[in-house]
């Protein structure tokens, strides 16, 4: 099916731990966004992706590596998990076209807790 | 450093009563602001973008607008069906990519 999947849904892992959530898109997208939502911060931004091989930092990449080496993959590693990175974890896309900045196509999330 | 607040943080409605949901912004150079809804357990959902002052957009129950300082999402004969997490966003001139709001969980009871 067309859209944007994530992988896990729902994890949980200790401290220490390195976990990779997963996030996949089939509308070859330029842009691909991973952004955490926790009660009263709303979204922020960690990484984002202008094309594969290109990757920039976002509000809060501390304790988070990407990587983009296809177009319709975007993974986000947490090398050494701790508890402050218990959140919902969010992967978006969009086209490269100048007039579509604001309009992600979000995945479902996924939940990760760290015990 | 772009802000965006909304407010209220919640809001509960009787099906049928009209409100409004803020989003004021402290922006550089504003080129865009987009509202989305979120629904629980699941991703944001785009529903409109605005450009300029003045600028409205509607989608059925829905109407944006935006002034030089804030926009509103006004809601006309809510129903229980709209009841939904409204998340407001903007793109400047001076940010790279997009500063969302906290949100305004509505409520529309039956």
């Amino acid at each position: 099916d067309a859209g944007i999947t994530q992988s896990p849904r729902y994890k949980i892992t200790e401290t220490g731990r390195q976990v990779t959530l997963m996030c996949h898109q089939t509308w070859s997208h330029s842009y691909m966004f991973w952004y955490r939502q926790d009660l009263g911060h709303g979204l922020r931004l960690i990484y984002y992706s202008a094309a594969a091989d290109i990757t920039d930092k976002g509000e809060v990449p501390d304790g988070y590596v990407v990587s983009r080496s296809k177009t319709e993959n975007f993974p986000l590693t947490l090398e050494s998990a701790t508890r402050s990175q218990t959140s919902v974890y969010f992967c978006a896309s969009r086209t490269g076209d100048r007039g579509s900045t604001g309009e992600l196509f979000f995945g479902e999330g996924s939940r990760l807790t760290v015990l | 450093e772009d802000q965006v607040t909304q407010s209220p943080e919640a809001l509960r409605l009787q099906e049928g009563e009209s409100s409004s949901l803020n989003c004021s912004y402290t922006v550089s150079g504003l080129r865009g602001l987009f509202w989305y809804r979120q629904d629980p357990g699941k991703g944001p959902e785009f529903l409109f973008t605005l450009y300029s002052a003045g600028e409205e957009k509607e989608k059925e129950r829905l109407k944006a607008t935006l002034t030089k300082k804030e926009s509103f999402l006004h809601i006309t004969a809510p129903k229980p069906e709209d009841s939904a997490t409204y998340l407001c966003a903007t793109f400047s001139g001076s940010a790279r990519q997009l500063t969302f709001g906290s949100g305004t969980q509505l409520t529309v009871l039956p």
